[in-house]
């Protein structure tokens, strides 16, 4: 079946540190990869996607790249600030007809000045 | 209001009592979702509409009901809460499927205690 496996958190980084949260994936078919960021008491925004293999998808200094040979979507950044502190989520779209998406468990990260 | 909405955004109500949560969306996007989101588990997929009138179950459909008797609306229904249901929940919609690609825009969430 399909599934995001995700790095557990939380992650807590000085200012400027460089940021990976892992997330490997099982599906059928060839999926699309999203990455979700969730804002304290609000809904899930996308942040960055890739819709095939060796894409990166990219956004506010986030990027990820869609690795098929290893099923992974790992998010980095160079350089964090605090305003990034929010809870991660990676998921991929697949399924019977493409309407079903899955989700990762999210990864908190919280930045400290 | 431009998006999508969710009401009520708090909600606390007694096992055994029916809940209706709504959503509504302004972009005439075909497809919508419910989620829920607990703590370990992320987000689950409840029920799906590709289209007024055409709903389907994802991943944990049991104790739920939805309808969509117009495009930009998909109300969620807890026939008969239970404490297990105590979870936020998150309606999302997206365009018309187009090679997978399409994302999801999320509502902010309606945050359901069942006592």
């Amino acid at each position: 079946g399909n599934s995001v496996t995700q790095m557990e958190g939380p992650v807590t980084l000085s200012e400027e540190a460089f940021l990976t949260i892992n997330c490997t994936y099982t599906a059928t078919g060839y999926p699309s990869l999203f990455w979700y960021v969730q804002y304290p008491g609000e809904g899930l925004q996308l942040l960055l996607k890739a819709t095939k293999a060796d894409d990166k998808g990219s956004n506010k200094g986030f990027e990820a790249t869609y690795r098929k040979e290893t099923t992974s979507f790992h998010l980095e950044k160079g350089s964090v600030q605090v305003s990034d502190s929010a809870v991660y989520f990676c998921a991929l779209r697949a399924g019977r007809t493409g309407n079903q998406f899955y989700f990762g468990t999210g990864t908190s990260l919280t930045v400290i000045p | 209001d431009a998006g999508i909405t969710q009401s009520p955004r708090y909600k606390i109500t007694e096992t055994g009592r029916q809940v209706t949560l709504m959503c509504h969306q302004t972009w005439s996007h075909s497809y919508m979702f419910w989620y829920r989101q607990d703590l370990g588990h992320g987000l689950r997929l409840i029920y799906y509409s590709a289209a007024a009138d055409i709903t389907d179950k994802g991943e944990v459909p049991d104790g739920y009901v939805v309808s969509r008797s117009k495009t930009e609306n998909f109300p969620l229904t807890l026939e008969s809460a239970t404490r297990s249901q105590t979870s936020v929940y998150f309606c999302a919609s997206s365009e018309v499927e187009r090679y997978l690609r399409e994302t999801q825009y999320f509502g902010p969430g309606t945050r359901l205690l069942v006592l």
